[in-house]
């Protein structure tokens, strides 16, 4: 199963921008790249995925390196309510998705 | 939102009891899976199922087993109970491959 690596936390301040990397350097080149997250006491939800172009939706921006080596997640204006674990995976396809430990992300008033 | 209802939400119960876990889906989506999150761990695979009567394993199948004998329910079942299953279950499911899964709320299972 392919592999990503992620900070294991992070820290931010409400209102500004975050940013929340991932590697993935053994990507191939049909392997997706998805994010979801983990509010506490929840199951995770899902934020955004994409391929090779950089996408946005309501909820994050997800922009990927040329060499989809790596990705970043981008929350455009933290708030409290993104405090959370982020879990960068990559979906080959096959049925089973594999997460990692994620990042958890603390947001200060 | 696929509509995933897992039940029990919590359960406590003795090593060497059998315990069944439902999931249910109202999306009637091709793909389940099971999955249990530890602290120190992260959400690890149990078994997924891509079909009615369709299943695998996954990275922690030992001692669990799975059902899927119609497509809005996936079942796990653990035969007899040990300490090292306590845990929080996560049902998910997603329609296609490279979509997005929707996972459940979870189900809280303490074996004493």
């Amino acid at each position: 199963d392919a592999k990503t690596t992620q900070p294991n936390s992070m820290e931010s301040n409400e209102e500004e921008p975050v940013h929340l990397p991932c590697n993935h350097s053994t990507i191939s080149g049909t392997d997706y790249i998805h994010w979801y997250r983990q509010l506490p006491s929840q199951g995770p939800e899902y934020v955004i995925h994409g391929l090779t172009s950089n996408v946005n939706n309501r909820m994050a921006s997800l922009a990927i390196a040329e060499d989809r080596k790596s990705s970043t997640l981008i929350l455009h204006r933290a708030t409290l309510r993104d405090a959370a674990v982020y879990y960068c995976i990559l979906d080959q396809g096959a049925q089973k998705l594999v997460f990692g430990q994620g990042t958890r992300l603390t947001i200060n008033p | 939102d696929a509509g995933i209802t897992q039940s029990p939400r919590h359960k406590v119960t003795e090593t060497g009891t059998p315990v069944t876990l439902r999931c249910h889906q109202t999306e009637n989506h091709r793909y389940m899976y099971w999955y249990r999150q530890d602290p120190g761990h992260g959400l690890r695979l149990i078994h997924y199922s891509y079909g009615v009567k369709d299943t695998d394993k996954g990275e922690v199948s030992d001692g669990y087993s799975v059902s899927r004998s119609k497509t809005e329910d996936f079942l796990l079942t653990l035969e007899s109970a040990t300490s090292s299953q306590t845990s929080v279950y996560f049902c998910a499911n997603r329609d296609r491959l490279l979509g997005e899964l929707f996972f459940g709320e979870g189900s809280r299972l303490t074996v004493l």
